[in-house]
């Protein structure tokens, strides 16, 4: 069956340490990966795309992975900050009669503490 | 800034009820998706629709219906509401670029609508 794995365990860790989440895939081959941030009570907003051809992408504090024989993804937020702590989602864009269709996981919780 | 409205914050309505939820994205997007979101599963999709008057069914259609008669309003009905839809509900859209008719890739969600059926 297909699956998309994000820890359910909240992650904690210290404001300026590195944050790494994962996102383990089985029984699909997306497109393109992305992560999403997703505060309580509010929508999603999107962070950062990589496609299957690329390896790594960066933006700011953040860096993606995907590492399509693995099938997994890493998101790291380095320099973490209490202003980071939320629910990060991935989605696989799965294709789908000539749409891509993102798919998510379900999101690890970061709790940066000061 | 892109901007994707759903109309209501928070709604409470019966058992039975005929339930209308509804998101306007004003970027010209082509594609439009309903997402639910429970504690513990996730979003899971209920219906996309690529198109004007167009629509597709997602993982959970059941006991959904949706309209899309302008390209910026997208509708999901429930028709007669039940306890087990008691749920966020998100609205997201995305555009299609023209090159490879490929979406873009970044969803835009509006801020959600949180369902509770009695």
């Amino acid at each position: 069956s297909q699956k998309i794995e994000q820890n359910s365990e909240a992650l904690n860790i210290q404001e300026g340490k590195t944050a790494t989440l994962t996102c383990n895939y089985t029984n699909y081959s997306p497109a393109y990966l992305q992560w999403y941030r997703q505060d309580p009570g509010r929508g999603p907003v999107f962070l950062l795309l990589i496609r299957e051809n690329e390896k790594e992408k960066r933006k700011e504090r953040l860096k993606v992975t995907f590492d399509t024989t693995l099938k997994q993804s890493l998101f790291h937020i380095t320099a973490s900050q209490p202003a980071d702590s939320a629910t990060y989602l991935c989605a696989l864009a799965l294709s789908s009669g000539g749409s891509y269709i993102p798919t998510f996981g379900r999101g690890t919780s970061l709790i940066v503490h000061p | 800034d892109v901007k994707v409205t759903q109309s209501s914050r928070y709604l409470v309505k019966r058992t039975g009820e005929k339930v209308f939820l509804e998101c306007v994205q004003d970027m010209d997007h082509e594609n439009m998706f309903w997402y639910r979101q429970d504690p513990g599963l996730g979003l899971r999709l209920i219906y996309f629709s690529y198109d004007v008057k167009m629509k597709e069914k997602g993982d959970i259609p059941e006991g959904y219906s949706v309209s899309r008669e302008k390209k910026e309003r997208f509708s999901l009905i429930l028709e007669s509401a039940s306890t087990n839809q008691t749920s966020m509900y998100l609205c997201a859209s995305t555009p299609t670029v023209i090159r490879d008719l490929t979406p873009a890739g970044e969803l835009f969600f509006g801020e959600g609508s949180r369902l509770t059926v009695l």
